[in-house]
């Protein structure tokens, strides 16, 4: 079946600009994460849903950042008034089992603030 | 704030010798994963053990767990050229992964 998928692949935005990045979960998979990776770091932990509710946003670095997941599929990650530390690629994940199981990782989506 | 550190680094070995790669965490875990990335994209899941085991196999990889030193180690037998990618640990502390910086491993042909 289809993995994780997240659109763009590539974004490249003006500093002070709006983005949203878009992650298709694996279908049935009631948990969703977003992980931020900087060049040469692991991923940090950003946002974890459970279903259509944010169970965990204490990942989040500040309030530019909000993430819905309305249907309890489909998420978007927006970023207001991007500033050029926010370039990274953002990496979102499912699962079945909740957070102490395999996640499935998409593809990413590198942001590029200039 | 990132949980597990990765040593070493990085690594670089010749195609057929056997890769280790350590993880140290700080924080009592119910389990550890390792995944592996190839050019900084998306991440593949390759083992988790839990707490309570010592020791898992899986293919040519074999994962250790030390709870009362908090550290893993990852040992890939026989390398492959197709290897080298960069190795993450990662521990669940509440309802998320706690990723290392990761080891970068060569595989030279």
């Amino acid at each position: 079946g289809a993995g994780v998928s997240q659109t763009p692949s590539n974004k490249v935005t003006e500093k002070g600009k709006y983005v949203e990045l878009r992650c298709d979960p694996i279908s049935g998979h009631t948990a969703l994460y977003w992980y931020r990776q900087s060049l040469g770091q692991g991923p940090e932990f950003l946002i974890y849903f459970q279903g259509t509710g944010a169970a965990d946003d204490s990942g989040l670095p500040n309030d530019r950042f909000f993430a819905v997941r309305p249907e309890g599929s489909v998420s978007t990650l927006k970023i207001q008034r991007t500033e050029r530390g926010d370039s990274a690629v953002y990496l979102c994940a499912s699962s079945l089992a909740g957070p102490q199981g395999e996640q499935y990782f998409g593809p990413g989506t590198r942001l590029t603030v200039t | 704030s990132q949980q597990g550190e990765e040593d070493p680094q990085a690594l670089s070995i010749q195609e057929g010798e056997n890769a280790t790669m350590n993880c140290s965490y700080k924080t009592s875990i119910n389990n550890l994963q390792w995944y592996r990335q190839n050019s900084g994209r998306g991440l593949v899941h390759l083992i988790l053990i839990r707490s309570n085991e010592r020791e898992k196999h899986s293919g040519r990889l074999r994962v250790t767990l030390d709870t009362s030193k908090k550290s893993s180690s990852l040992l890939i037998t026989a390398s492959r050229a197709a290897d080298t990618a960069s190795y993450f640990c990662a521990t669940d502390s509440s309802y998320k992964l706690i990723f290392g910086s990761g080891t970068r491993l060569l595989v030279r042909p």
